[in-house]
């Protein structure tokens, strides 16, 4: 299993990102997907997630209306377009893989394989 | 949203000391609780699923309890690999927020 992120840098505020995550060794198509997030120094901040065939998305009040998860079942492809960015969404960018265990009457969810990560700065 | 919330934010301790970290949530998650390692610069690396289950390849030195609101890490003979920072995730419900992490240092 392997998750590989690109597409960080550093861009202004107001400015626009797409991040991409490229996994292999899994069938990409049969996981739920999340993006998390890590400030400077700071904690873990979950930021969305996508369901398998993308037909439902999930997001953290924070990048509501300003950042857009999706995915490329074909090329076996994670996104994370990022616009208005703010100073506050510098961070490192985390992809992960949902593991699903099924419970008696619901499915359980962890992150079990991550990228290594992508930075973002938003600074002028 | 769920609030998580891990105590101590951090501790000092030995190899081979016994280390226990909590986490709370804000209202009950049954046992949809994971815990992360993560050393610096590193990303974060699934310890226990499901309040208790141990992640393949995860020592059985660690080991996790607890269901709806209150939840235990336990390390039961702390190594030197063990320094890192230690988070709690609740899957309950989206956002899946994650407590602030516990650090983990050497005495």
């Amino acid at each position: 299993v392997q998750l590989v992120e690109s597409g960080g840098g550093l861009v202004q505020p107001g400015g626009s990102l797409r991040l991409s995550c490229a996994a292999s060794g899994f069938t990409f198509s049969s996981y739920w997907m999340t993006w998390v997030r890590q400030a400077p120094g700071k904690g873990l901040e979950w930021v969305a997630n996508i369901k398998q065939d993308g037909s439902e998305k999930n997001y953290v009040d924070s990048v509501k209306g300003r950042f857009t998860i999706s995915r490329d079942n074909a090329k076996n492809s994670l996104y994370l377009q990022m616009n208005s960015l703010r100073a506050e969404d510098t961070a490192v960018y985390y992809c992960a893989r949902d593991g699903t265990v099924r419970g008696i009457i619901a499915y359980f969810y962890y992150m079990d394989a991550w990228g290594k990560g992508t930075t973002v700065t938003v600074s002028s | 949203d769920i609030q998580m919330t891990q105590s101590p934010s951090s501790l000092s301790a030995s190899v081979g000391d016994r280390v226990t970290i909590t986490c709370r949530a804000s209202q009950t998650i049954s046992s949809n609780l994971n815990w992360y390692q993560q050393k610096a610069g590193k990303a974060p690396n699934l310890l226990i699923y499901v309040a208790s289950s141990l992640q393949s390849g995860v020592p059985s030195r660690f080991s996790g309890s607890g269901s709806g609101t209150d939840f235990t890490l336990t390390i039961s003979s702390l190594q030197p690999e063990d320094f890192a920072t230690y988070y709690c995730q609740q899957s309950y419900s989206n956002p899946r927020t994650f407590g602030q992490g516990t650090k983990v240092e050497i005495k």
